[in-house]
């Protein structure tokens, strides 16, 4: 069955960074797009990035743009958020998410991994 | 940006009841690339209607969508003590960003 297991979140002060990670199992990871998607607590949701089932292409929301960046390594089945200059308004559960048609349908999730940005 | 306002923001119903739940694209998504995602605490959103109105295999037929362009509508036909959770609509299939609606909870009277 389809698992996406995501790590890597924590408590991280303000300015610092931290990557997480989303391992794939169960599926052909290397011909799905994926993103990652947040949601702050108590909130809504929020998508942040999307990449293309090869890594050729990458979008972001405004929010994150020039500081987070969304990257994947198909012969790992693993997929990375790499966020940089972090902010408290980053403070959000990140769910991975597989994306069914590239066309950003969420057909599969993972659990979520908390970070914290917090002095 | 395509904005996806729901109502209500609370529904209190009985189980047993019908649940209606709506979202409001502005402006129209131009299609039917609307889906609606179920959360629970604690939990991952779980994909529930695709295309406005396609139940996703394994999801009850209580569960029902409608719509196009500009206004969509979730409709749980009786409620199950397990559909009780929030419940949020996202566009798809355009350029991103990739927006969902601020959701609907909806909670045991």
């Amino acid at each position: 069955q389809v698992q996406l297991v995501e790590s890597g979140g924590g408590v991280v002060q303000p300015g610092r960074s931290l990557r997480l990670s989303c391992a794939a199992s169960g599926f052909t990871f290397s011909i799905y797009a994926m993103h990652w998607v947040r949601q702050a607590p108590g909130k809504g949701l929020e998508w942040v990035a999307f990449i293309s089932y090869d890594g050729g292409n990458e979008y972001y929301a405004d929010s994150v743009k020039g500081r987070f960046t969304i990257s994947r390594d198909n012969s790992k089945n693993t997929l990375y958020l790499q966020m940089n200059s972090l902010r408290a308004e980053d403070t959000a559960v990140y769910f991975c998410a597989r994306d069914e048609l590239e066309m950003a349908l969420f057909d599969h999730w993972g659990q979520g991994t908390l970070v914290t940005v917090s002095s | 940006e395509i904005v996806l306002t729901q109502s209500p923001g609370t529904l209190s119903l009985s189980p047993g009841e019908r649940a209606t739940l709506s979202c409001r694209a502005s402006p129209s998504i131009g299609s039917s690339y609307l889906a609606w995602y179920q959360q629970k605490p604690g939990q991952a959103p779980r994909l529930l209607i695709y295309g406005a109105s396609n139940r996703v295999t394994g999801i009850p037929d209580r569960f029902s969508g409608s719509g196009s362009e500009t206004d969509f509508t979730l409709t749980i036909s009786r409620l199950e003590p397990e559909d009780f959770a929030v419940y949020y609509c996202q566009q798809y299939g355009t350029s991103p960003p990739y927006t969902f609606g601020q959701g609907t909870k909806l909670e045991i009277k």
